[in-house]
């Protein structure tokens, strides 16, 4: 099972938004609704941010939303903040009851 | 609150053997799986292997499939995982992370624990 493909930086303003697209195939993001997304500071573990596609856990700011279509899925920062300056990675469920996740995103605030 | 502590990595040489734990807390942990996940210095994440709540199911990616072994004990809250075989490629932190039923999602995460397998 290869890595989703997500692009390597993607960058904006304070107040800004940016989009973070991840990539798989008909056999994982494309079959299921379940893509995840995850935050990672430097040093820090993992946090999740976005679940079953667009579902946000309790905590989470509104100001981050997630979207499918077909074999890509798609993570929103809206109005971004100097704190969501971190590494960012995609997961989808796939055949064989594995999880793959995609190749990591890092955002710049500027 | 949820709480995962990995412990037992360290330097070991290739082909040695290491056993990792993750110790929980503040869940029922009877009633959820773990997940293994690890990530190499400066990489990303790569999935490693699932067990679920009572043990039955266990599954593993193919790079680690024959040479780890996923294991816990409800009795002691912690899950394990053998790792037997170890190549430099398997040099990353470890990070142990609970299961969000019927929704293929990690909720939480543990601090991760270093593995690095010298050769």
């Amino acid at each position: 099972q290869s890595a989703l493909t997500q692009p390597p930086s993607a960058s904006g303003s304070p107040g800004q938004s940016v989009t973070i697209s991840c990539t798989g195939t008909s056999s994982d993001v494309g079959a299921y609704d379940y893509v995840s997304w995850y935050q990672q500071h430097p040093g820090k573990a993992p946090k999740l941010i976005i679940y079953e596609v667009n579902k946000r856990p309790s905590g989470v700011p509104g100001r981050f939303s997630g979207s499918k279509s077909g074999n890509t899925a798609s993570l929103t920062v809206s109005g971004l903040q100097a704190e969501d300056e971190a590494d960012y990675y995609c997961s989808s469920y796939a055949p064989r009851n594995i999880f793959v996740f995609g190749t990591g995103t890092k955002v710049a605030v500027l | 609150q949820v709480q995962l502590v990995e412990s037992g990595g360290g330097v070991v040489q290739s082909g040695g053997s290491l056993r990792l734990s993750c110790a929980a807390s503040g869940f029922n942990f009877d009633y959820f799986g773990i997940h293994w996940v690890r990530q190499s210095p400066g990489k990303g994440l790569e999935y490693v292997s699932f067990i679920r709540q009572d043990g039955s199911d266990k599954y593993y990616v193919d790079s680690v499939r024959g040479r780890f072994t996923i294991s816990r004990d409800n009795s002691k809250n912690t899950v394990y995982l053998q790792m037997n075989s170890l190549r430099a490629e398997d040099t990353a932190v470890y990070y142990c992370a609970k299961d969000l039923r019927d929704s293929y999602t990690f909720d939480y995460w543990g601090q991760g624990t270093l593995v690095t397998v010298s050769s």
